[in-house]
């Protein structure tokens, strides 16, 4: 089976950077994605890392170690509009198919 | 505007009603989904249709019933509820299953009285 494991809950100021962990388990895996969800909204895709290393756009980063089966959200510069909640997911693989499975969320509070 | 449209946006149903929740993709992708959202849960994966065929369904009572007459259109057909599937039900496309990235729909928030 597949379970993520990420915090519930980050407060920061803005301007401030946070980062969000994310550990896996996975019986096959192919990528680790990051979704980010505004409430009453539909998640969006922010960045996947298919591969070990730091993967940039803009304010945010994501970051994969295969090996340590981890990574992490970066947000820079925070700004309130990035108050959301943040989900890792995993591409794992089977014989029966391809699927993605997410974490819990965590929830991002950016204060003025 | 994420080219996945989901209706109704809200639901309120009986337990002995039968409704069903629409999903219309406008991507041109090959594999659809359905999640289900509950407060204080991850999203869970309910079922998995690549090129029409069902390929996942993750032990998902049969109360509810997915349907996928097209590539783009995804049917979850709904009958006697309990108020603990209140929830709000996402669907999601994809190009392909494995990789890249899923586009959501706003969602369907649906309650069991």
């Amino acid at each position: 089976g597949q379970s993520l494991e990420q915090p519930s809950e980050v407060t920061a100021v803005e301007g401030a950077i946070v980062q969000i962990n994310c550990t896996y388990q996975t019986s096959g895996f192919y990528g680790l994605s990051w979704y980010q969800q505004h409430d009453g909204g539909a998640p969006t895709f922010l960045s996947y890392n298919g591969l070990d290393g730091l993967e940039e756009t803009g304010r945010f980063s994501s970051f994969l170690s295969r090996s340590d089966s981890y990574g992490y959200l970066l947000l820079q510069e925070l700004q309130m509009k990035d108050s959301a909640s943040y989900f890792c997911a995993v591409w794992g693989f089977k014989a029966a198919g391809n699927k993605l499975t997410f974490g819990g969320g965590t929830r991002v509070l950016v204060k003025p | 505007e994420t080219g996945v449209t989901q209706t109704p946006r809200h639901l309120v149903m009986g337990m002995t009603n039968k409704k069903s929740l629409k999903c219309e993709q406008h991507l041109g992708h090959n594999a659809m989904y359905w999640y289900k959202q509950s407060a204080k849960k991850p999203l869970e994966l309910m079922f998995v249709y690549s090129l029409e065929e069902r390929v996942e369904n993750n032990s998902v009572p049969s109360r509810f019933s997915p349907e996928c007459p097209n590539s783009s259109h995804l049917f979850l057909h709904l009958h006697t509820l309990q108020p603990e599937d209140s929830a709000l039900y996402l669907c999601a496309s994809s190009q392909a299953t494995g990789t890249g990235e899923l586009f959501f729909g706003e969602g369907s928030r649906l309650t069991v009285l």
